[in-house]
């Protein structure tokens, strides 16, 4: 099947650096992709959706300045999480959606993000 | 290796019939477990999850589900399905602890027949 690779898995930063995630679907074509931040035993809420080529579409209450999505090809997309704060600690997910199909979705496996 | 597998992809029940989705995992630690729906155009939404105690768990919408620790197993449940439960579901595992990990299903796609 499609595999959506997400890179880092962890990582820890100082208050104030910047953090960039990648989301790569590696054996397809998505012009859709989604970020999605997760609080300990909590649901999925999703940030954003991204579209190949084009501005991201951010939620209601999600910082565009501060989380700043870039899905500049097919295969990419990355999230910078910028100046980040000990409340930015969470744990991220992407997903992708294959081109030409407006159903099936594809996950990557997260990036834990802890901000000292 | 960390897995979960949702053996059909599509399953198809008249409104009114009762569901099971299947949902299996290989996860090395405690697991927390989750069940998605994504409606078409819509993002994801938590349908019920299960962290510890009570094995049989009630969701939204009517939904249940089980956790089997002897077979790896969360299905979900619906004693009566309607129209508007079609969508797409995903079933998820995460670890016990700090999350490092969260791994999906690969969705099993429900029609309903009038």
């Amino acid at each position: 099947g499609a595999v959506v690779s997400q890179h880092p898995s962890w990582v820890i930063c100082k208050s104030g650096t910047s953090v960039k995630i990648e989301c790569r679907s590696l054996d397809f074509q998505a012009t859709t992709m989604f970020w999605y931040r997760q609080f300990p035993k909590q649901s999925l809420m999703l940030m954003a959706t991204s579209n190949e080529g084009s501005k991201a579409t951010y939620e209601q209450g999600v910082e565009k300045d501060k989380f700043l999505i870039n899905h500049a090809s097919l295969t990419l997309s990355t999230l910078t999480v910028t100046s980040a704060h000990p409340e930015d600690s969470s744990f991220y997910i992407c997903s992708a959606r294959q081109a030409r199909s407006n159903e099936k979705l594809f996950f990557g496996s997260g990036t834990q993000l802890s901000v000292l | 290796a960390q897995s979960v597998t949702q053996p059909d992809i599509h399953i198809t029940v008249s409104e009114g019939a009762s569901l099971e989705l299947r949902c299996n995992y290989s996860y090395g630690a405690t697991p927390y477990l989750f069940w998605y729906v994504q409606s078409p155009g819509q993002g994801l939404q938590l349908l019920l999850k299960y962290f510890s105690g009570d094995t049989l768990v009630q969701g939204i919408k009517g939904f249940e589900a089980e956790f089997k620790r002897s077979q790896s197993s969360f299905n979900l449940r619906k004693p009566s399905v309607h129209w508007s439960d079609a969508a797409e579901y995903f079933c998820a595992v995460g670890a016990s602890s700090g999350f490092n990990k969260f791994y999906f299903g690969s969705g099993t796609k429900l029609n309903v027949k009038p």
